[in-house]
């Protein structure tokens, strides 16, 4: 079973930021939390991950809480090609099984 | 950089058929991944991959399923006795292993049990 829970949909107007939330409120401490995004019919698309840290790349931001419970994805001008769906996945690294559990995600629509 | 590549990308097959679909991932890649997915639902994982050797397989996977990588280069997904249920869409993924390990996907392979 996935060990994230996210809303099953949000709206965002073209433009404006679009904060996806996340709740991992089990990760162990040398989990990581992934974001994928899949357009239709296409395959996830890597976003960015983090560990601890905020994170930030050319596509997004990653904001982790302090206690690393939850976090957020930040698209900062959100445009109509980033409808998607959004998947957050807690996964180790370093050791045990590699695999990554995607759940049913957040279906974002941007509209114009 | 050419992309993980499937095929076929569309298969349709009756019941009780086999079918074995291909994977090739990026070539300095070590890890490969294959998952399963279903309208409206996120993928599924079915199985992975470190070089040449299978190191998970899903406990959802029955026996009907095998996957191989021969070399640790290309990989084989095989079904046999295709069921109604097997319809899907079936990806494949791969990866370097570490602490920045990112999945790159294919575009997957539509299975259509008829």
């Amino acid at each position: 079973d996935a060990k994230t829970t996210q809303p099953t949909s949000m709206d965002c107007a073209e433009g404006r930021a679009a904060n996806l939330p996340c709740n991992h409120s089990t990760i162990s401490g040398n989990e990581y939390v992934y974001w994928y995004r899949q357009i239709h019919s296409q395959g996830p698309q890597y976003i960015i991950h983090g560990l601890k840290n905020n994170e930030t790349n050319e596509m997004a931001s990653l904001i982790i809480t302090e206690d690393r419970k939850s976090s957020t994805l930040i698209l900062p001008h959100a445009t109509l090609r980033d409808t998607a769906v959004y998947y957050c996945i807690v996964r180790g690294a370093t050791s045990g099984t590699y695999k990554y559990i995607f759940g049913t995600g957040t279906r974002l629509k941007v509209l114009a | 950089d050419t992309g993980v590549s499937q095929d076929p990308r569309h298969k349709i097959t009756k019941r009780g058929q086999n079918v074995t679909f291909r994977c090739d991932p990026i070539s300095e890649h070590n890890r490969l991944y294959w998952y399963r997915q279903t309208l409206g639902q996120g993928p599924e994982f079915l199985t992975y991959f470190q070089n040449e050797a299978q190191l998970e397989k899903s406990r959802l996977l029955s026996d009907r399923f095998s996957a191989e990588r021969p070399k640790g280069s290309f990989s084989t997904l095989e079904i046999q006795r295709t069921e109604q249920g097997d319809s899907a869409m079936y990806l494949c993924a791969s990866s370097l292993a570490g602490t920045n390990e990112k999945l790159f996907f294919g575009s997957g392979t539509q299975l259509s049990v008829l």
